[in-house]
Formats: C-alpha cells, structure tokens, sequence
C-alpha cells in the first residue's frame, strides 16, 4: 500500500545528543514537509523540500537540518542547537508542490528529552 | 505575520447536540482545508474549499468558506463519539506563495 513511513514511533534522547527522525513515502510525491505539533497545539512548519536536492526553510527551522538525496526520503535531524525538542514531529508529503491538494501525513514521530 | 486563527480553542458537546468550529484568516485565503486528528493520531484530510461562498456536506458535517474567503467554518450536527479528536484548519495564502498554513486546532470532547 502507498503511503508515508515515519521511524522511529518513540524516541528518548540525552540532552546534548542529535537525533535523526526517518520519513520515506511511495507516493511519487514531489514536495515533502516535517512539522513540529506541541501538546494541545498545532502544527508549525520546520523545512520542506519541493524537489529532490533542495529544500528552504520553515517557520522554526533553528535547530533542524533535513537532506533530500531522494525523491522518497526527507530525514529530520534535530541537532543539540535546538533548546526545546521533545515534542511529536509529523512529516508529510504532496504530490507537487504547485498543487494546492491535500497534505498525506505519516503517522508521526514522538521525541523525548531526558 | 500572516496567521490562520482557530475558536474555540476546546469545545465539550453533548452527544448528539450540534457545534461549529471557526477558522479566520488575516489575509486572503486561496483555498482553506480541514484535517481531523484523533487522539494520538496523526492530521488526515477531510475536505477542501476553493469558491467563495462554497459550502460542502460529508454526513453529519456541514464546510463553509466565507465569502472574503478570509474565513471558514465546520458545523458537526448530532455529535457521535466518533466525532473526538482535534479539527484544524489550514489555509493557503496566496501571498506567502501558497504555502499551507494550520490554524491552532479545535479539541473536541464529547460527553456521553
């Protein structure tokens, strides 16, 4: 079945340790997304990427970097620069990033720091 | 900046009452979607509006956008447990390059 991977479900870190956040799809969709969703809050965007080899920014990207080598996979890598991570991490993907379409979620990542 | 607002930003209902949920833009909206996450879930699409003034029916949940297009509503009739979890608006914004932005979510409770 198409759809978007995200590993690892739950993940505990050391404060001070870089953590990578996996996300793969076999939709054959173009643009990819990683959002940050608090508790009880929505989502924010952190970078997205609308083709293979680049991507820009988001809204509270200090503190995350991403690589797109492939069109199917978007890793997140929070760094140790990021003051507050633990939070539920969800990345998503559209099929271009011209189409004004729905967003595929999957089915999100939970980081916590110790 | 440019922001999608939410109200409420909880609502309890009765089971089988009615409730809306309100979705307000600062700026022109190009289309505005809504997501449905339960709990411990992850956003899935419900809907989109593209026309002013478009209102669109799914069962027992009634999607309107305004007429500026600057705001949306969800009105959910004869609530059913089923309808918990968290309701987000996410407008496009034609002059940040369409980017998708979500409200901050309605949390719904039902009580049974």
């Amino acid at each position: 079945d198409g759809g978007i991977t995200q590993s690892p479900k739950y993940l505990f870190r050391k404060e001070g340790q870089n953590v990578t956040l996996s996300c793969e799809q076999n939709l054959n969709h173009d643009a990819m997304y990683w959002y940050r969703q608090d508790p009880g809050q929505g989502l924010r965007l952190i970078y997205y990427s609308q083709i293979v080899n680049d991507f820009q920014k988001g809204d509270i990207a200090e503190g995350y970097s991403v690589s797109r080598e492939k069109k199917e996979s978007f890793p997140l890598t929070v760094t140790s620069a990021q003051k507050n991570p633990t939070a539920f991490y969800l990345c998503a993907s559209i099929f271009s990033p011209t189409n004004t379409g729905e967003l595929f979620f999957g089915e999100g990542s939970r980081l916590t720091v110790l | 900046g440019q922001q999608v607002m939410q109200i409420p930003q909880y609502q309890h209902v009765q089971e089988g009452e009615d409730f809306t949920t309100y979705c307000n833009s600062s700026t022109t909206l190009s289309n505005i979607q809504w997501y449905k996450q339960r709990p411990g879930g992850h956003p899935v699409f419900l809907i989109q509006l593209v026309k002013s003034g478009e209102v669109k029916k799914q069962k027992r949940l009634t999607f309107q956008f305004g007429e500026a297009k600057k705001n949306s509503s969800l009105h959910i009739t004869a609530t059913q447990t089923t309808d918990v979890g968290t309701y987000f608006c996410a407008g496009r914004i034609k002059a940040a390059g369409n980017k998708l932005t979500f409200g901050g979510g309605t949390r719904v409770l039902v009580k049974p």
